[in-house]
């Protein structure tokens, strides 16, 4: 069955400091990646996502992402933090196997980020 | 451009009864999904629906059923419910492939 694994549970940072969530899925076959953002009180909201084609993407609020296939990660990253990010990520697969639209999500990464 | 709309918000149920919780997706979409986020399990699959059909289920109990109306509609039914069955149930509008969740019910069984 496929899974996702997101190493970190809660991670504290300072504002400016860089950010890099880990994210691994196990599923040999063509996947669709995101990372999806809930905020306190929040819906769930989609940061990026890869289908295909240039393996490092470009989500919303400066955030970033890069798929290494060799690696089956989607690592999130963020030069440089702030409060406001404050938040619980997500990182998510779907699959032709699995059904396009049945998201397997991790865990959850709770990030603090302290003024 | 309206979103995924949920309602109720809140629910408060006792063991035993059932619940309907509703989803209305944004416009044009004819794929809706639902999840169970819980502390202890996370956000975890429950089921699809397309153009009012079943498309995927996750692995939930009989106990958990929904329906797809001609309007896109969905609905998720939870009979004889369990105090384990407290969770935030979230509603996802999916186009090309990119899922746009709603606000979620939670539902208390007490």
């Amino acid at each position: 069955a496929q899974s996702v694994s997101q190493h970190n549970h809660h991670v504290i940072l300072s504002e400016a400091a860089s950010l890099e969530l880990g994210c691994n899925y196990s599923y040999g076959g063509t996947v669709n990646l995101f990372w999806y953002v809930q905020y306190p009180g929040q819906h769930l909201q989609l940061l990026l996502k890869y289908f295909s084609g240039d393996p490092l993407v470009k989500g919303i609020k400066g955030f970033e992402a890069e798929f290494i296939k060799s690696k089956f990660s989607f690592n999130l990253r963020k030069p440089s933090v702030q409060w406001s990010d404050t938040a619980e990520y997500f990182c998510a697969v779907t699959s032709f196997s699995g059904g396009y639209n049945k998201l397997i999500f991790g865990a959850g990464t709770r990030l603090a980020v302290h003024p | 451009k309206a979103g995924v709309t949920q309602t109720p918000r809140y629910l408060i149920k006792t063991r035993g009864q059932q619940v309907t919780l509703s989803c209305s997706p944004i416009s044009g979409h004819r794929s809706v999904s639902w999840y169970q986020q819980t502390p202890g399990q996370g956000l975890q699959f429950l089921f699809e629906y397309f153009s009012e059909t079943q498309r995927n289920k996750g692995n939930f109990p009989g106990r958990f059923s929904g329906r797809q109306f001609s309007n896109s509609r969905s609905e998720m039914n939870v009979s004889t419910l369990e105090l384990g069955d407290s969770a935030l149930y979230l509603c996802a509008s999916i186009r090309d492939r990119e899922a746009f969740f709603g606000q979620g019910t939670r539902l208390t069984v007490v």
